[in-house]
């Protein structure tokens, strides 16, 4: 079973911000939380990952709270291609030659930018 | 590098038939995985490869599902006697695992496949 919970569904409006909320409260101390998410049809895509400290890329913002039990992905400026379901994943670091490989997904939290 | 590629995209067969879906990573990436999504769920995790070594399978992967990387690079996922309820979007993601920092993954376009 996947470790986070998100809520189903969220709206945004295009140009805003999107706050997406994960739920992490069982995370283990050599866990990360990373985020995906997949466009209608293809495969999911990686947007940005983090152990402890917040993170930012091109795409998008992670800030861990610091209990690190739960955590919001930001879109700063959503679009309409940002309409997408977004995975919340926790997952331990992978070892060389170590076994923990998969990524456990939930139902994600889906998206949808407005205009 | 064009990123991890899928073939083929769409492939319907009948019930009882074989087929075979062929993963390309993104080049040098040393692990690779095979999950499958059905409709309306996450993708599921079935099984990945370090270099040429199966390292993991999941209790999903039945004795019907095989899949090899016999050079390290690229795989194939063959399932045999294919049922009904093998409908579903066929996904491979492939890392690069150079340290004990988790790699993201990157996923291909998947492979539909229907069974009729």
């Amino acid at each position: 079973d996947a470790k986070t919970t998100q809520p189903p569904s969220m709206d945004c409006a295009e140009g805003r911000a999107a706050n997406l909320p994960c739920n992490h409260s069982t995370i283990s101390g050599n866990e990360y939380v990373y985020w995906y998410r997949q466009i209608h049809s293809q495969g999911p895509q990686y947007i940005i990952h983090g152990l402890k400290n917040n993170e930012t890329n091109e795409m998008a913002s992670l800030i861990i709270t610091e209990d690190r039990k739960s955590s919001t992905l930001i879109l700063p400026h959503a679009t309409l291609r940002d309409t997408a379901v977004y995975y919340c994943i926790v997952r331990v670091a992978t070892n060389y030659g170590g076994s923990q490989g998969n990524l456990i997904f939930g139902k994600g939290t889906k998206l949808s930018v407005k205009p | 590098d064009t990123g991890v590629s899928q073939n083929p995209r769409h492939k319907i067969t009948k019930r009882g038939q074989n087929v075979t879906f062929r993963c390309d990573p993104i080049s040098e990436h040393n692990r690779l995985y095979w999950y499958r999504q059905t409709l309306g769920q996450g993708p599921e995790f079935l099984t990945y490869f370090q270099n040429e070594a199966q390292l993991e399978k999941s209790r999903l992967l039945s004795d019907r599902f095989s899949a090899e990387r016999p050079k390290g690079s690229f795989s194939t996922l063959e399932i045999q006697r294919t049922e009904q309820g093998d409908s579903a979007m066929y996904l491979c993601a492939s890392s690069l695992v150079v340290s004990s920092v988790g790699p993201p993954q990157y996923f291909g376009p998947g492979t539909r496949l229907t069974v009729l």
